[in-house]
């Protein structure tokens, strides 16, 4: 069946160090992809999305390019802010016969330190 | 405009008790997930509706959980006989159609004592 697998975590990075939290997915057919993002206290909330291969998705300085040939979706930002500090979902959702899945992977919780 | 309101917010619940969860989606959106999230862990899916249509319940973990939405907006997620592992947060989302982002609900944590 359709799964997501991330990086686990915790990952604790200085500020203004360089961000990879990896996803890869399987599925069949073509899948839309997306990163949820869940600060402390809140609910989750859509940071970005990628529709299809090659795209790249990018949203608050954080980015992710939907690979097909790799299966993968990696999550980067190229310098990291104490306000970063989140947990951080790679979730898929495609549309079969009669239903459509939306699934997430476990998450990575970031840890920025000043 | 609102969001996706879940309520209550926190249930404790003796072993053996019945519980139902209630989601306010937005209005306007057809699908609405609910998912259960365990602590330090992803939402697992648990069911899908399209509008009033139950399409997938695959996820649901025994026939103590049932859910509804029976005129395509509200929906209820009820779970008899409560057992201590059905103790977890219980997340509601929607979304305007499928393939689209999904608002999340606050969440209803669930405790089973």
């Amino acid at each position: 069946g359709d799964s997501v697998t991330q990086m686990e975590g915790p990952v604790t990075l200085s500020e203004e160090a360089f961000l990879t939290i990896n996803c890869t997915y399987t599925a069949t057919g073509y899948p839309s992809l997306f990163w949820y993002v869940q600060y402390p206290g809140e609910g989750l909330q859509l940071l970005l999305k990628a529709t299809k291969a090659d795209d790249k998705g990018s949203n608050k300085g954080f980015e992710a390019t939907y690979r097909k040939e790799t299966t993968s979706f990696h999550l980067e930002k190229g310098s990291v802010q104490v306000s970063d500090s989140a947990v951080y979902f790679c979730a898929l959702s495609r549309s079969t016969s009669g239903t459509y899945k939306y699934i997430f992977g476990t998450g990575t919780r970031l840890k920025v330190l000043a | 405009g609102a969001g996706v309101s879940q309520s209550p917010r926190y249930k404790v619940a003796k072993r053996g008790q019945d519980v139902a969860l209630r989601c306010d989606p937005i209005s306007g959106h057809v699908s609405l997930f609910w998912y259960q999230q365990a602590l330090g862990q992803g939402p697992e899916f648990l069911t899908y509706f399209q509008n009033e249509a139950q399409l997938d319940k695959s996820g649901l973990p025994s026939d103590r959980f049932f859910a509804e939405r029976p005129e395509g907006s509200v929906s209820t997620l009820k779970i008899q006989r409560t057992q201590q592992e059905d103790s977890a947060v219980y997340l509601c989302a929607s979304s305007l159609d499928r393939n689209e982002k999904l608002f999340f609900g606050s969440g209803t944590q669930l405790s089973v004592l």
